[in-house]
């Protein structure tokens, strides 16, 4: 079946540290991959997504490549700061016309001054 | 952007009784939309997949008698809790896909139901 798992957060850095959340996944055929966020308060947003092996999804300074050898989406990004707390899903779309979104648990980042 | 509004943010409810939750495409049309739950600290799990014109398809243990989706429009999906209890407090959600584009979903801000 088709699974999205996370690095179990909290996540709790200063600011400027470096950030990784993995993410690995399982699925039949060729699916996209995706990360969301959710900041406090407010609703699901698309950080980045990347539709096929090796490519590389990027927003405002977050990075993902789609790494079908390891099954791996993992989220990076140089210099944290305290407006990046939030809860991150990484999640995948199931192949064909009717495709789920299927998310992992999230992970919350806290980011302090 | 693509905007996905639900209405309303929050519901307090006492056990027993039905709530809707509307979730409205507001400049594009969907004939697909998704409704997802989120408990605290935890994923979202998809409940049910709503179809414009068709009846929704729901997840595997998710009772479609007791989570009721209606698709009327391609601008409108609504889901109905009935008879609440305590258990089904949640926060839903639900996300739109654009009929034209490259498939991307836009979620809604979510619906807070809290059943006494």
């Amino acid at each position: 079946g088709n699974s999205v798992t996370q690095m179990e957060g909290p996540v709790t850095l200063s600011e400027e540290a470096f950030l990784t959340i993995n993410c690995t996944y399982t699925a039949t055929g060729y699916p996209s991959l995706f990360w969301y966020v959710q900041y406090p308060g407010e609703g699901l947003q698309l950080l980045l997504k990347a539709t096929k092996a090796d490519d590389k999804g990027s927003n405002k300074g977050f990075e993902a490549t789609y790494r079908k050898e390891t099954t791996s989406f993992h989220l990076e990004k140089g210099s944290v700061q305290v407006s990046d707390s939030a809860v991150y899903f990484c999640a995948l779309l199931t192949s064909g016309n009717t495709g789920k979104l299927i998310f992992g648990q999230g992970t919350t980042l806290q980011v302090k001054p | 952007g693509a905007v996905v509004s639900q209405h309303p943010s929050w519901v307090i409810c006492k056990s027993g009784t039905s709530v809707k939750i509307e979730c409205r495409s507001l400049d594009f049309q969907a004939t697909t939309m998704f409704w997802y739950r989120q408990f605290p600290k935890q994923s979202l799990m998809l409940m049910a997949t709503s179809n414009e014109g068709s009846k929704a398809t729901y997840e595997q243990g998710v009772e479609k008698d007791k989570f009721l989706i209606n698709h009327a429009s391609l601008t409108l999906s609504t889901l109905t809790v009935t008879s609440a209890h305590p258990e089904d407090s949640s926060f839903y959600i639900c996300s739109a896909r654009p009929d034209v584009g490259g498939g991307e979903l836009f979620f809604g801000e979510g619906s807070r139901l809290t059943v006494l």
